[in-house]
């Protein structure tokens, strides 16, 4: 049981460049997330999906695309990426549970960007 | 707009000894708060959660409680052993929406 799995695990861009993170959970789990987290500071929230076929933005969106591709895989992309965007990106699902959003997070993805 | 927000940055503590890690709130309609633990290069890790409408609960080795009057969390960590250090985060729920604090990092002298 993979729980929620990254990838990759590290990439540098050069500003401008685009790329996708990939996330995929295995627990059948209804929403996503995805959160950035920089040096020395909690996480915040970038885009979130509640359900199959939904997205919504979080408090950082700006940069930012999602694509809930079904109810496994949430997908994060950088169409031009910034400097500013340098960060550790943390996917995350949930089920609702007695009233707690608990949520299970992946590894992390380390991004650069030059 | 309404926070989460923790009052030390860093604790050490010796081992064996407890340690309790502060968190303060603001928004008053969260309905519950989590503690996650991140450990270096891993994503965060459930721990324990509360109610609002408890002041205390208890896992193992944990506890953690809420004071709604003062809007102030902690986490009670007994015995505290090397491989507790890591950076705690609280964090709320109000709704669907979880916001975390910003972490405080616990190191465990030997």
């Amino acid at each position: 049981n993979a729980g929620v799995t990254q990838t990759p695990k590290f990439q540098v861009l050069k500003t401008g460049q685009s790329m996708t993170l990939q996330c995929a959970q295995d627990m059948n789990h209804n929403s996503m997330y995805w959160y950035r987290q920089d040096p020395g500071m909690g996480l915040r929230l970038i885009y979130y999906s509640a359900s199959e076929g939904t997205t919504d933005k979080g408090e950082v969106p700006n940069g930012y695309n999602v694509s809930r591709l079904n109810k496994r895989e949430f997908s994060l992309r950088l169409e031009s990426a910034a400097p500013s965007q340098t960060s550790v990106y943390f996917c995350a699902s949930s089920v609702l549970s007695s009233g707690a959003n608990v949520l299970t997070f992946g590894a992390g993805s380390r991004l650069t960007v030059l | 707009g309404e926070s989460v927000g923790l009052h030390l940055p860093t604790l050490s503590v010796q081992e064996g000894d407890n340690s309790i890690i502060n968190c303060a709130y603001s928004n008053s309609a969260s309905d519950y708060f989590i503690w996650y633990k991140q450990e270096s290069g891993k994503g965060p890790q459930f721990i324990i959660d509360i109610r609002s409408n408890m002041d205390k609960r208890q896992g193992q080795r944990v506890t953690v409680l809420l004071n709604k009057t003062v809007k102030h969390l902690s986490l009670q960590i007994a015995a505290t052993q090397p491989g507790d250090s890591a950076v705690y985060f609280c964090a709320e729920i109000s709704g669907n929406m979880l916001t975390f604090g910003g972490g405080t990092r616990l190191m465990v002298k030997p």
